[in-house]
């Protein structure tokens, strides 16, 4: 079974305050990792995948397979940021997308 | 955009009635979900199907049932709603893996159940 833990479900900083949103799976295989975001009234949609090893809106997050873990980091936070963040995975099978239960990240001015 | 439409976007339903949630896709995507989203839940999936005639049970399918009529559209029925199903579901698009890179899921607005 294939599961995805976000333990806190509201981070709250203060603007230009660094953030990491926590992130940890399980998972027996080698999955494919994701971050989904959703802004206020806006869609679901992805922010970044492991696979890319990219930087989005200054975002990044590393795939540590020893922790387990996928957080998702940013230096310096923006009010722009405040949003609903889901960790997702997908397992090998590439069948099922499974989501975090969410953390809200408010960015304070 | 509106590359996946959901109808409708807000429904209010009494207990034991029946009720059909629409989803429709113009991005020829192959596969198509749905999901429930829950304070404090995040989002779980429901069904899922790859293609037309292909249904797959989630991790919480009881209580509900789809239909996959042509590619573009994915319909999730409430055979007889309860009060516990209130919830905002997501219908979601993905293609398959191409190149063995996994395409990204495309969301649907929303439609806000509430059974009362």
């Amino acid at each position: 079974a294939q599961r995805v833990t976000q333990p806190e479900k509201l981070l709250s900083v203060f603007k230009g305050a660094p953030v990491e949103l926590k992130c940890n799976y399980s998972y027996s295989g080698s999955p494919e990792l994701f971050w989904y975001v959703q802004y206020s009234r806006q869609r679901l949609q992805l922010l970044l995948r492991h696979i890319s090893r990219e930087s989005i809106k200054g975002f990044t997050a590393d795939l540590n397979k020893g922790e387990t873990s996928f957080h998702l980091k940013k230096p310096f936070a923006q009010e722009e940021d405040s949003a609903m963040y889901y960790c997702a995975l997908l397992g090998e099978a590439g069948n099922m997308l499974t989501f975090g239960g969410g953390t809200r990240l408010m960015v304070k001015p | 955009d509106a590359d996946v439409t959901q109808t409708p976007r807000n429904r209010i339903t009494k207990t034991g009635k029946r009720i059909m949630l629409e989803c429709s896709q113009t991005k020829g995507h192959d596969r198509m979900y749905w999901y429930r989203q829950d304070p404090g839940l995040g989002l779980r999936l429901i069904y899922y199907s790859f293609d037309v005639k292909d249904i797959n049970k989630g991790e919480i399918s009881d209580g509900y049932s789809v239909s996959r009529q042509a590619q573009a559209k994915f319909s999730l029925s409430l055979e007889s709603a309860i009060p516990n199903q209130t919830a905002l579901y997501f219908c979601a698009t993905s293609d398959t893996r191409q190149g063995g890179l996994y395409t990204e899921a495309f969301f649907g607005q929303g439609t806000r159940l509430t059974v009362v």
